[in-house]
């Protein structure tokens, strides 16, 4: 079946430093790709998504690129801000009558000041 | 403001005490699930709704109910709540069920069964 692996962390960063969070997946046909975050206390919140091959999709200084070759869509930010502390969950969903979102495990992000 | 509504946030009962947790979005979305989220397993799809009086199940249904007689309300029944069941839920809407349809998630609900 379709799966999302990404790395589960805890990733500590300190402001300003370069982000990478890998997302690689496992599903047949045309995937949508997302990134969802949840900051504490609360529900979760798209942070971005990328549709088809190569897409490109970003948010708030955030980006990550559709890689069908290598079926990854790995998370980027070149500056963390403590306000970035989150946790940060890759999906996809391949549509159909179920609209189901496949999710990784979540990778927990903290940003110090 | 568009909004997934969940209640109550937190909610800490008995094994076998039937119990309710309601779910209403304000965005007139068709495509309504609920979803569990436990430590190193992510979420998972409990129930989805395609529309009102349809309903099918996800990838772990064992345990729940749900109904969808408005559109905009889903509630999560639990008939005999065991402890397997803590965990945090949500619940989440989107306009329709298309591959790229973004979704929108309520703030949760922490159950615990003891």
């Amino acid at each position: 079946g379709d799966s999302v692996t990404q790395m589960e962390g805890p990733v500590t960063l300190s402001e300003e430093a370069f982000l990478t969070i890998n997302c690689t997946y496992t599903a047949t046909g045309y995937p949508s790709l997302f990134w969802y975050v949840q900051y504490p206390g609360e529900g979760l919140q798209l942070l971005l998504k990328a549709t088809k091959a190569d897409d490109k999709g970003s948010n708030k200084g955030f980006e990550a690129t559709y890689r069908k070759e290598t079926t990854s869509f790995h998370l980027e930010k070149g500056s963390v801000q403590v306000s970035d502390s989150a946790v940060y969950f890759c999906a996809l969903n391949k549509g159909g009558s179920n609209y189901k979102l496949t999710f990784g495990k979540g990778t927990l992000l903290t940003v110090n000041p | 403001e568009a909004q997934v509504t969940q209640n109550p946030r937190y909610l800490i009962t008995v094994t076998g005490k039937k119990l309710t947790v309601t779910c209403s979005q304000n965005m007139n979305h068709e495509y309504m699930s609920w979803y569990r989220q436990d430590p190193g397993l992510g979420l998972r799809q409990i129930y989805y709704s395609m529309n009102v009086e349809v309903t099918d199940k996800g990838d772990v249904p064992e345990g729940y109910k749900v109904s969808r007689k408005e559109k905009r309300n889903f509630p999560l029944i639990l008939e005999s709540p065991s402890p397997n069941q803590t965990s945090l839920y949500f619940c989440a809407s989107s306009f329709r069920g298309g591959s790229n349809t973004e979704a929108f998630f309520g703030q949760g609900t922490r159950l615990t069964v003891v």
